[in-house]
């Protein structure tokens, strides 16, 4: 079972501040990363999917940097709405025959407060 | 665009009885797998299929079993259930090279009393 890790397990914000999560996977076999968004009583939504190493990706006021030599992957936030409230999910896809098998983080979840 | 369509979203069962979770894509994708999400523990693996006819176990394969008669169709089945597999459900389509997102069906809420 691979080893996926997301940090803190929750954050509670006020609206305005900026704030970042990490993602943790194994440093070998990399294949790609995804984030999803998961807000509450909805189905997970793909944010960013990311397979090269110093990889950026951005949409609106959320960003993400990819470093796959030493396995991590930061989710940033700006100016955090609460409309940004929800789980964020990472998800590491391995190298090899594993297809489109992807294996999950716990999740971060993020509470911002008017 | 119907996306992937998972059916029912909620749903009550007693220990021991079956059912089957539906689970349906329209975007022609190989790659099919369920998930069973529990608080704390993200989405844990149960099921996958890389196309018609190929099914593998995920993470927690253990009382559920899947086919895949159809690329569209990838119904997970309960079948004798036990109130540990009370969770939410997902079912996920995506291609097979795992370098695009995976798209989500609604989820279904089972409870096992």
């Amino acid at each position: 079972i691979l080893n996926v890790e997301q940090s803190p397990q929750s954050l509670h914000v006020q609206e305005g501040d900026s704030t970042n999560f990490t993602c943790s996977f194994p440093s070998s076999n990399f294949y790609a990363l995804h984030w999803y968004r998961w807000e509450t009583a909805k189905s997970p939504e793909a944010l960013f999917v990311m397979t090269l190493n110093g990889d950026e990706k951005k949409k609106g006021r959320i960003s993400a940097t990819l470093n796959t030599k030493e396995g991590y992957s930061y989710l940033y936030i700006k100016g955090s709405q609460p409309e940004d409230s929800a789980t964020y999910l990472c998800a590491f896809k391995e190298g090899g025959t594993s297809y489109g098998k992807l294996t999950f983080g716990q999740g971060t979840i993020l509470t911002v407060h008017p | 665009n119907a996306g992937v369509t998972q059916t029912p979203k909620f749903q009550v069962l007693k220990t021991g009885q079956s059912m089957t979770l539906q689970c349906a894509q329209d975007m022609n994708h190989e790659y099919m797998s369920w998930y069973r999400q529990d608080p704390g523990m993200g989405l844990r693996l149960i099921h996958y299929s890389v196309g018609a006819g190929i099914t593998d176990q995920g993470e927690v394969p253990n009382g559920y079993n899947v086919s895949r008669s159809t690329t569209e169709d990838f119904p997970l089945r309960l079948l004798s259930a036990a109130p540990s597999q009370t969770s939410v459900y997902f079912c996920a389509s995506s291609t097979r090279r795992g370098s695009t997102e995976a798209f989500f069906g609604q989820g279904t809420r089972l409870t096992v009393v």
